[in-house]
């Protein structure tokens, strides 16, 4: 499983675009890149997955690089509501059957108004 | 999506004990995942417990500590044996989804005295 590096801590204030960004230098062909979510006493759930370019859905964007060796995580217009921990995993999870999830550190986002 | 039910939510014991985690899914799955998360840390991998097989641990977790059952495709229990002030710790069940996607229940805050 690729490596994964992501920064410890981030701030931020209610309204304003975050982008948490996590390197993944030894990214493999098949591995694709999956981030979580986990709020203070739940379960971590899953955001957003993608293998390259730009993935987006209700909740977030995934920016891809063409080298795949990074990528980052944007969350539009954040609320109080989106201090979390996120974290970036990555993985060949299409083509291996189940790989088994490995976390990272994360990044702990802080909002505030 | 699978709708995890985890008991009990929170429990104080006392060295020496025992105690047992249950853990529910809302529809049949073949692998369940148990999941540590100690205090202010990421989620660490215990075991993948599949219906009518052992459970297979990762480095550092052994059965004679963590007993894992799975009776059938939608239940699954993890005990933690002999417990120490050192396993305090949320445990958390998964159960696989979309490749990459894991669902989580809400997870067991252990306390151990």
């Amino acid at each position: 499983l690729a490596k994964t590096t992501q920064p410890i801590s981030m701030d931020s204030y209610e309204g304003q675009e975050v982008n948490i960004t996590c390197s993944h230098n030894n990214i493999a062909t098949n591995d694709y890149i999956t981030w979580y979510q986990q709020f203070p006493s739940q379960g971590p759930r899953f955001i957003i997955q993608g293998y390259k370019t730009k993935v987006t859905n209700e909740v977030a964007s995934l920016f891809i690089p063409a080298d795949r060796k990074s990528s980052t995580l944007s969350l539009p217009r954040v609320s109080l509501s989106d201090t979390a921990v996120y974290y970036c995993l990555v993985g060949d999870f299409m083509n291996t059957g189940f790989q088994k999830l490995v976390f990272g550190t994360g990044t702990r986002l802080l909002v505030s108004p | 999506s699978a709708v995890i039910s985890q008991k009990p939510s929170r429990d104080i014991c006392q060295r020496g004990t025992s105690l047992t985690i249950q853990c529910q899914v809302d529809s049949q799955v073949t692998m369940m995942f148990w999941y540590r998360q100690q205090p202010g840390q990421s989620l660490t991998l215990i075991a993948t417990a599949n219906q009518g097989s052992e459970a297979t641990y990762e480095s550092g977790f052994v059965i004679d500590k963590f007993p894992i059952s799975r009776p059938n495709l939608t239940f699954s229990t993890l005990t933690v044996s002999n417990m120490s002030p050192e396993d305090s710790s949320i445990y958390l069940c998964s159960v696989e989804g979309l490749p990459g996607e894991l669902f989580f229940g809400e997870g067991s805050r252990l306390t151990v005295l």
